[in-house]
């Protein structure tokens, strides 16, 4: 069964330092997403992004995340200057549609910031 | 705004019993999705089960069944013959079904449950 695949697994960074995170969602699917989840903590949402643009962005996402499809098949999201709190369990989803599809995820980035 | 509320943080349950997980969500839609997700210990997220609002059947997937009352905004998991590996946490999610010109219906996560499986 294809699934979403993420890298690394985990990333270790130092604070102010860019990372990226990177992603393939499955390849016959439209819409992609970005969700973040705190150790222990709710499942947010960052962002999400459809053809080739970024569709909706919660008030987390802000200037220092980027995200960028840069070819046919990866999906990335840049922190560009991390802090203490960006250290957080990183997941990439996709879906066929827009609406009644689920979600597949992929098994996250651990992303500590030191 | 559409939220989603898990009011048990924990759970638990003995091998081969059943347990019932509970989730209620506010919308004003009428046109919305619904799921389970589970998270064990290795943090991957995993669907469980999917229901469709317009449909009035509870969804299955084996010992997995919802129990979905849509006019009261209720959307419960029960796990029947519990195993060791359903201990996990357990995440109930909206996904609305309208379309909203460029909007990608996101996901929206409860806060989770924590289902321990005693043997």
């Amino acid at each position: 069964e294809p699934e979403v695949t993420q890298t690394p697994s985990h990333q270790v960074t130092q604070m102010g330092q860019e990372v990226i995170l990177r992603c393939v969602p499955i390849s016959n699917h439209l819409y992609f997403y970005w969700y973040r989840q705190i150790l222990g903590q709710k499942v947010e949402f960052l962002v999400s992004f459809y053809n080739n643009e970024i569709s909706e962005k919660s008030e987390i996402f802000d200037d220092q995340f980027s995200v960028e499809r840069p070819d046919g098949s990866n999906f990335t999201l840049k922190i560009r200057s991390t802090k203490l709190e960006d250290s957080a369990m990183y997941f990439c989803a996709s879906s066929r549609d827009r609406t009644s599809s689920p979600l597949h995820f992929g098994n996250g980035t651990r992303l500590t910031v030191t | 705004a559409q939220t989603v509320t898990q009011s048990q943080p924990e759970m638990s349950v003995q091998e081969a019993e059943t347990v019932t997980l509970s989730c209620t969500y506010d919308t004003s839609e009428s046109d919305y999705y619904l799921f389970w997700y589970k998270q064990p210990p290795s943090r991957q997220m995993i669907l469980v089960i999917r229901q469709e609002a317009y449909k009035q059947q509870n969804a299955t997937e084996n010992r997995f069944s919802v129990n979905f009352q849509k006019a009261a905004k209720s959307f419960s998991l029960k796990i029947s013959d519990s195993q060791l590996g359903d201990a996990a946490m357990y995440f109930c999610a909206y996904r609305s079904g309208e379309n909203y010109g460029g909007a990608t219906n996101k996901l929206i996560f409860g806060t989770g449950t924590l289902l321990a499986v005693q043997p």
